[in-house]
């Protein structure tokens, strides 16, 4: 059964850059897509991105000129940095695994979350 | 690029049917899978529909799924309610989620 694990730092300050690994076990990190989303508190999910395991990236628009999604197939972990960080930014960020290679919009296996605050 | 649009909240009683609606604002909706998603609190999501229409395994059949092309819309529909459905439930089409619907079992 594949699990994912987000890690990073909890307490980010305004224009910084928000780093988080999300750690894969149970399962290949070389096959579907690997993705990221988002849950400000008491609001709704937003998807952040993808990156299929060949490297191959999608973004969401209002956020790709801030966003970069990472593989590291060595460590089984998929990374996400955002730049310039705002409180609009503070939010339970998940990591999420594709169901398989034909559908990388069906997020079938998902991470506990991990908050992140944006706050000096 | 499109947004969807869901009801803000639905309630119903134990044993009821009840149909969540997600609508498209623009471009087809068949032009891509909706993924329904459920979700209770302080938990992560978990797929109750994908690809328009079919339940995961381990999901009971009183969930289904359906696309209406003529108004450009999928539903969720929950038929012999429990209380344990009372969660907020998320439409996906592509990268977009929908707002959000949260369900109430009274």
């Amino acid at each position: 059964q594949v699990q994912l694990q987000e890690s990073g730092p909890g307490l980010v300050k305004p224009s910084e850059t928000l780093s988080l690994n999300c750690t894969v076990s149970g399962g290949s990190i070389t096959t579907s897509y690997w993705s990221w989303i988002r849950q400000p508190p008491g609001k709704g999910l937003e998807w952040i991105g993808y990156i299929y395991y060949i490297g191959t990236t999608n973004y969401n628009p209002s956020l790709k000129s801030r966003v970069t999604i990472s593989l590291d197939t060595s460590r089984t972990q998929f990374s996400l940095q955002l730049t310039s960080v705002t409180a609009a930014d503070t939010a339970v960020y998940y990591c999420a695994r594709a169901k398989d290679i034909k559908t990388p919009y069906y997020l079938h296996y998902w991470g506990q979350g991990t908050l992140v605050t944006v706050s000096s | 690029n499109f947004m969807l649009t869901q009801p803000h909240s639905v309630s119903e009683s134990p044993g009821k049917t009840v149909t969540i609606s997600c609508t498209r604002s623009s471009g087809s909706l068949t032009s891509n899978y909706v993924q329904w998603y459920q979700q209770r609190p302080g938990r992560s999501p978990t797929t109750v529909i994908y690809e328009d229409d079919q339940r995961p395994s381990g999901v009971p059949d009183r969930f289904s799924g359906s696309i209406d092309s003529s108004s450009n819309s999928a539903s969720l529909t929950i038929s012999g309610l429990k209380t344990e459905d009372e969660a907020d439930y998320y439409c996906q089409s592509w990268g977009v989620f929908g707002g959000g619907t949260k369900l109430t079992v009274l």
